[in-house]
């Protein structure tokens, strides 16, 4: 099956400092992948999608400077919060859709960042 | 507005008990997904069952099986003979087909398996 990998799975960091979140792909290629938040006991939200080669596209409400997303390759999608707060500890989750993926069981999940912010 | 509605924050069944968990959907799209979830204490999101808008026949999987009645927007869970694995979070999920990319979660809902 599709595997999807995010690095690293957990990150402590001091407030005002940027973490990159990467996500791979590992056995197919994915030409859109997508970041979500997760606060705890709460749904998944989606930050944005994003298309290989492309500017990320950022749902409503999601500062798209604070939340850095690229996609240079049809594998691999980083997001990097820059100058994170406390506020912005959460679970990240990306998924990633099969190229040539059928109509269902096309997105692949990762099994998520915990990000904790001092 | 598309929207997924799980009215079961927590739920309880006994094991080897069989268990539904709700599911209601709102959308003016003829044509959509329907997706259930199952998310463990370690985070991963794991898939369990796909249902099509237009599938005749409701979807199983092995112990899962859904119990879709597109008339009254509902796509419940059931999960038969249940497991002490089987404790976790359950997200039912929708994909439109006018915003073909995007996955919507309901809220979710926390299953205990008492043994």
């Amino acid at each position: 099956g599709a595997v999807v990998s995010q690095h690293p799975s957990w990150v402590i960091c001091k407030s005002g400092t940027s973490v990159k979140i990467e996500c791979r792909s590992l056995d197919f290629q994915a030409t859109t992948m997508f970041w979500y938040r997760q606060f705890p006991k709460q749904s998944l939200m989606l930050m944005a999608t994003s298309n290989e080669g492309s500017k990320a596209t950022y749902e409503q409400g999601v500062e798209k400077d604070k939340f850095l997303i690229n996609h240079a390759s049809l594998t691999l999608s980083t997001l990097t919060v820059t100058s994170a707060h406390p506020e912005d500890s959460s679970f990240y989750i990306c998924s990633a859709r099969v190229t040539s993926g059928g109509p269902y069981n096309e997105q692949f999940f990762g099994p998520g960042t915990r990000l904790t912010v001092l | 507005a598309q929207k997924i509605t799980q009215t079961q924050p927590g739920m309880f069944v006994q094991e080897k008990e069989a268990v539904t968990l709700d599911c209601t959907y709102d959308t003016s799209d003829p044509s959509y997904g329907l997706f259930w979830y199952k998310q463990p204490s370690s985070g991963e999101m794991i898939f369990l069952i796909y249902q099509g808008s237009y599938d005749q026949q409701n979807a199983t999987e092995g112990r899962y099986s859904l119990n879709f009645q597109k008339a009254r927007k509902s796509a419940n869970l059931v999960i038969s003979a249940s497991q002490l694995g089987d404790s976790a979070m359950y997200f039912c999920a929708m994909r439109p087909k006018t915003s073909y990319d995007k996955v919507i979660f309901g809220p979710g809902t926390s299953l205990s398996v008492i043994p």
